[in-house]
């Protein structure tokens, strides 16, 4: 079976500094996608990014990044430069090519930015 | 604009009163999924209808069941709400036929207290 894990539970920065966090992941399919969420606390799942597991380039989007390693199983994303607004509760998803619509959810990591 | 609208924001209902909750979605995604989260947790699946065809995850209690009357609408009926159920319910749609799969969006969320 998949599984998604987040093992920083809450990170707390300072305005500015620059933050990654850990995503690692466990399946044994060879087709399947990764995600980034974010979750505000006003409750909605925003979506940040996807990706194929044939498709290890990293992005850049503003000041969010990815780094995606089959090597490592793992799929990491760093903010540059962080805000206040960054900050929030973020999870790390998996879903399989051939396992019907279901995410499977890292735990989630609560990103607090301090002014 | 919004694309996927949970109504209510927040619910109270009573121990034991059948409650309903709604989605719509202005995606006409042919996939919709209902999501439980409780506090610091991540979401977990309830159930998704892939176009017409309702799928039910295995460990959702009976208590729990849904209807789709159309592409745009989806409701989560609790038929008997007990304390335990008092919680985050995500709704969110994504569009699925084959590959590749694409990202799920989410609406805002119920926020149900039973009391």
């Amino acid at each position: 079976a998949q599984k998604v894990t987040q093992a920083q539970t809450e990170i707390s920065v300072v305005e500015k500094e620059d933050v990654t966090l850990d995503c690692v992941y466990e399946t044994r399919d060879t087709t399947y996608y990764l995600f980034w969420y974010k979750q505000p606390p006003s409750g909605e799942l925003v979506f940040l990014i996807r990706r194929n597991s044939f498709d290890e380039q990293n992005e850049i989007s503003g000041r969010y990044s990815w780094n995606f390693q089959k090597s490592t199983s793992s799929f990491n994303f760093t903010i540059t430069a962080s805000q206040v607004v960054d900050s929030a509760v973020y999870f790390c998803a998996l879903i399989l090519n051939n396992a019907g619509n279901m995410l499977t959810f890292g735990g989630g990591t609560r990103l607090m930015v301090k002014p | 604009d919004a694309m996927v609208i949970q109504n209510p924001r927040y619910q109270v209902t009573q121990f034991g009163k059948p409650v309903t909750l709604s989605c719509s979605q202005t995606l006409n995604h042919n996939v919709m999924y209902w999501y439980q989260q409780k506090s610091s947790q991540a979401p977990k699946l309830l159930f998704h209808y892939y176009d017409k065809d309702f799928n039910n995850e295995a460990d959702t209690p009976d208590n729990f069941q849904s209807r789709r009357p159309n592409t745009s609408f989806c409701f989560l009926d609790i038929r008997s709400p007990g304390l335990g159920d008092a919680a985050m319910y995500l709704c969110a749609t994504s569009r699925r036929t084959g590959t590749p799969v694409f990202e799920a969006f989410f609406g805002q969320g119920t926020r149900l207290t039973v009391v």
